[in-house]
């Protein structure tokens, strides 16, 4: 069955430390898609990032960079020098599916606290 | 930027209560969803939608829920009879052209039942 794990329940660090998130998923699919979304406190879900199965070439974009492992299915996600407004609660998911329907499972998400 | 849009942000209603949640998608939009969280929790997937039609339901979408996209640009869930347990936050989404195109989400509606 497909499942993504979040296994960090909360992390802590302060102001301008970097620190990682980490993904690990399991699937049957050779196909499938890995996100990462950003819920700040107001709520709302923030999408970040997309990486196909079929490409695992690391991404960076500003302060934020992803890991793709699809030998040790993880997709980890590193901010650099992190910020108070980077305080949120981060979820990785999968999403793989049928003709009509891509739906997105979710891990249970890492709450991340930048402190000044 | 378009965006998906949502209303009402905030729904309190009745044990037993009817509501409907309105959903209006990016307007080029062909995949329609709707996910809930249980406060503290992770984002369930509860329904797909395309062509007018669900494509795909959970195991939580049983016959109190339902789908409806009336028009061209509103997307509604309704529950039927509200329980307490059915007090979360839900999301609509939607994705482009493509099934598999990335899903962007609504801001939420926060449902209480009292």
């Amino acid at each position: 069955a497909q499942k993504v794990t979040q296994a960090q329940t909360e992390i802590s660090v302060v102001e301008k430390e970097d620190v990682t998130l980490d993904c690990v998923y399991e699937t049957r699919d050779t196909t499938y898609y890995l996100f990462w979304y950003k819920q700040p406190p107001s709520g709302e879900l923030v999408f970040l990032i997309r990486r196909n199965s079929f490409d695992e070439q690391n991404e960076i974009s500003g302060r934020y960079s992803w890991n793709f492992q699809k030998s040790t299915s993880s997709f980890n996600f590193t901010i650099t020098a992190s910020q108070v407004v980077d305080s949120a609660v981060y979820f990785c998911a999968l999403s793989e599916g049928m003709d009509s329907s891509y739906k997105l499972i979710f891990g249970s998400g890492t709450r991340l606290l930048v402190r000044p | 930027e378009p965006e998906v849009t949502q209303t009402p942000s905030h729904q309190v209603t009745q044990m037993g209560q009817e509501v409907i949640l309105r959903c209006v998608p990016i307007s080029n939009h062909l995949y329609f969803y709707w996910y809930r969280q249980i406060l503290g929790q992770k984002v369930e997937f509860l329904v797909s939608f395309y062509n007018n039609e669900i494509s795909e339901k959970s195991e939580i979408f049983d016959d109190q829920f339902s789908v409806e996209r009336p028009d061209g640009s509103n997307f509604t869930l309704k529950i039927r009879s509200t329980k307490l347990e059915d007090s979360a936050m839900y999301f609509c989404a939607s994705s482009g052209g493509l099934v598999t195109d990335t899903q962007y989400f609504g801001p939420g509606t926060r449902l209480t039942v009292l």
